[in-house]
């Protein structure tokens, strides 16, 4: 149980092109799902927090109007990165907390990444 | 907001031998420390976690310890075995549910 599934696994696009990744939860709900980005040998950073129906929650420096994040089901998000450039090339990985286990446990179920590159 | 702090960032172990990897945050009301085995392109996977109102968890050949009066927590794995060898991250909660995560720890086991 609690399987997340990402698509595409891996995407190549050209600068200034946009790219929709989507985050899906596959066996359960969702009540929060969250956006990392992780560069190469670095940590994971979080990007933005989401629930559905409302809008998401963006951590300090990370651009809103680049980073543009759907939810609009309990089972799935997106994250399109918009006018990509090389610099936003990484790895995009989503997570995301089962909506029964909320009140008892803060595990979040992650996601096998995405591996942007952007030519 | 949270700051987690991971060393070392590189540890190489003899095989059968144990390895620590320690962490500290900063936000003292993290209440959920989990740690995180990372092979190259793959997804975090949740080894280990603890609350704070336990000091100590154990399972198999992983433990880990939360002092949470100096605010830190570490990972123990003993008997190590050569497909220990990953990336290990601690993270903390913060804001209630969202994570930051420690900067990693190579762990290299030698045959």
């Amino acid at each position: 149980g609690a399987v997340v599934s990402q698509h595409p696994s891996w995407v190549i696009c050209k600068s200034g092109t946009s790219v929709k990744i989507e985050c899906r939860s596959l066996d359960f709900q969702a009540t929060t799902m969250f956006w990392y980005r992780q560069f190469p040998k670095q940590s994971l950073m979080l990007m933005a927090t989401s629930n559905e129906g409302s809008k998401a929650t963006y951590e300090q420096g990370v651009e809103k109007d680049k980073f543009l994040i759907n939810h609009a089901s309990l089972t799935l998000s997106t994250l399109t990165v918009t006018s990509a450039h090389p610099e936003d090339s990484s790895f995009y990985i989503c997570s995301a907390r089962d909506r029964q286990l909320a009140g008892a446990s803060y595990e979040q179920y992650f996601g096998p990444g995405t591996r942007l590159t952007v030519t | 907001g949270e700051n987690v702090e991971q060393h070392p960032s590189t540890l190489s172990v003899q095989e059968g031998d144990s390895a620590v990897i320690k962490c500290t945050y900063s936000d003292s009301a993290s209440n959920y420390f989990p740690w995180y085995k990372q092979e190259l392109g793959k997804r975090p996977q949740l080894i280990i976690d603890i609350r704070s109102n336990v000091g100590e968890k154990k399972d198999q050949r992983i433990a880990v310890t939360l002092n949470k009066t100096a605010k830190h927590f570490s990972l123990h794995i003993t008997e190590t075995q050569p497909e220990d060898s990953a990336v290990y991250f601690c993270a903390a909660n913060f804001g209630n549910e969202k994570l930051t995560f420690g900067t990693g720890t190579r762990l290299t086991i030698i045959p």
